[in-house]
Parts: C-alpha cells; structure tokens; sequence
C-alpha cells in the first residue's frame, strides 16, 4: 500500500507570496496517477491538477504542479485571498485510492 | 448541470445500519466509475469504495471490507452504500464522486472531478 506524506501541515503565507506544497509517497507513483484538490472550509473538496502537472478545467494558471517517481509539488504562484484552504494530494492504483492528510494554507 | 446530490445520512446507534444515496444528473452515468469518500470531523480525506460503470467490480478501504456495499442502478442513474455494523469511527461527511478519466497515450489519466456536497452519518449511542 503507498503512503502519501504531506509537508509542511500548515503553511502561513500573505496575500501575493509563493507557496510551494510537497507530497511524498512511500514508492514509485505513475505520474498519470498524481491529483491534486483543494477544499475550502465547509465545501466539498474541488479538483485542481491531475497527471501531476495537467490543470483542471477552470482552473487559474496560478497553479502549478510538477514532480514524478516518489516526489511531488504543487505550486501557486501568487496566493490570492481565495486560495486558502486546504490541499490533498491522492494516488491512484489498482482500483484504489489514497489520499495524503493535506497541507493546509492560511493568512499570515 | 452536471451534479451529484447525496441523501440518507443521520444519526444511528453502533452496530446499526445505514444505506447512503447519490443521485447524478447530467451526465451519462453508465460511463464512469463512482466512488464514496468520506471525511471524520476535522480530519482528512478517506476514500471508501469504488464500482466500475457496470457494478461488476467493487473495491474498498480495508477498514470497511465486510461491513459496507457498494452498489448502483444504472436505469435510475443512482449510486448506493449500505453500511452495517456501524462504529463510532465511521462517524464522517459521506460524498459521492465521479471518477473522470482521459485517455493518455497507452493509459489513462484518473481523479474524481465531480464531487457532491455530502451528507452526514454520525454513529453514537
């Protein structure tokens, strides 16, 4: 079974600022296979990249992701107030989904 | 509007049982396998079990194997989970998912791209 790690848990950043989101697994992941969502107090969760680096539709070119193998980034490039929340990454394979505990994103 | 609108969830008393539904609209259901996710009160996100498009192939999270089904009625464009022999830890917002895909090269890409809102069981006596 993979693991998926997220770091840091909580990351405090302004309005503007980079933030740079990690997701590790225990083993080698398909990059095909690498999503990430983003979910907002009180909402269901909103997905945001799949194939590690493809955006969603809809989805601002703020947001980046990259990596492949066992390491993985996501990437906003300037945070504006509406990108704080909390983000997932989630593997998939063989039928099965999992999910990392998530980094959560707040105002500093 | 392409929606997913879950409904059956409440308070029950452990050992007992529940059925979750989700009803889709507007997209063609019998196209795409489903999934249930679920989220403990100030946790994080849990996937629980997922069904291909013709209800042949079922998979779930090894903490539920035994206790929860997973079912769909294609006719009725609805998405099901009876859960049995509740405990205090199945206490969660249940969402019902659709697992999109796209077809990359020799392979596919996989994420849940349309999520409901959920609805919530809470096991407590």
């Amino acid at each position: 079974e993979i693991v998926l790690t997220q770091s840091p848990g909580t990351l405090s950043l302004s309005p503007g600022e980079r933030a740079t989101l990690s997701c590790r697994a225990s083993q080698s992941v398909r990059s095909s296979y690498l999503v990430w969502y983003q979910q907002k107090a009180g909402q269901a969760p909103r997905l945001l990249i799949y194939g590690a680096s493809s955006r969603a539709t809809g989805i601002p070119d703020r947001f980046s992701g990259s990596g492949s193998g066992t390491d993985f980034t996501l990437t906003i490039s300037r945070l504006e107030p509406e990108d704080f929340a909390v983000y997932y990454c989630q593997q998939y394979g063989s039928s099965v989904f999992t999910f990392g505990p998530g980094t959560k994103v707040d105002i500093k | 509007e392409v929606q997913l609108v879950e409904s059956g969830g409440g308070l029950v008393q452990p050992g007992g049982s529940l059925r979750l539904s989700c009803a889709a609209s507007g997209f063609t259901f019998t196209s795409y396998s489903m999934n249930w996710v679920r989220q403990a009160p100030g946790k994080g996100l849990e996937w629980v079990a997922n069904i291909k498009q013709d209800g042949s192939e079922k998979y779930y999270v090894d903490s539920v194997k035994g206790r929860f089904t997973i079912s769909r009625d294609n006719a009725k464009n609805s998405l099901y989970l009876q859960m049995n022999s509740l405990r205090d830890e199945d206490t969660a917002v249940y969402y019902c998912t659709r697992e999109g895909y796209q077809l990359l090269g020799n392979g596919y890409y996989y994420y849940m791209d349309v999520w409901g809102k959920g609805t919530t069981v809470t096991v407590s006596s």
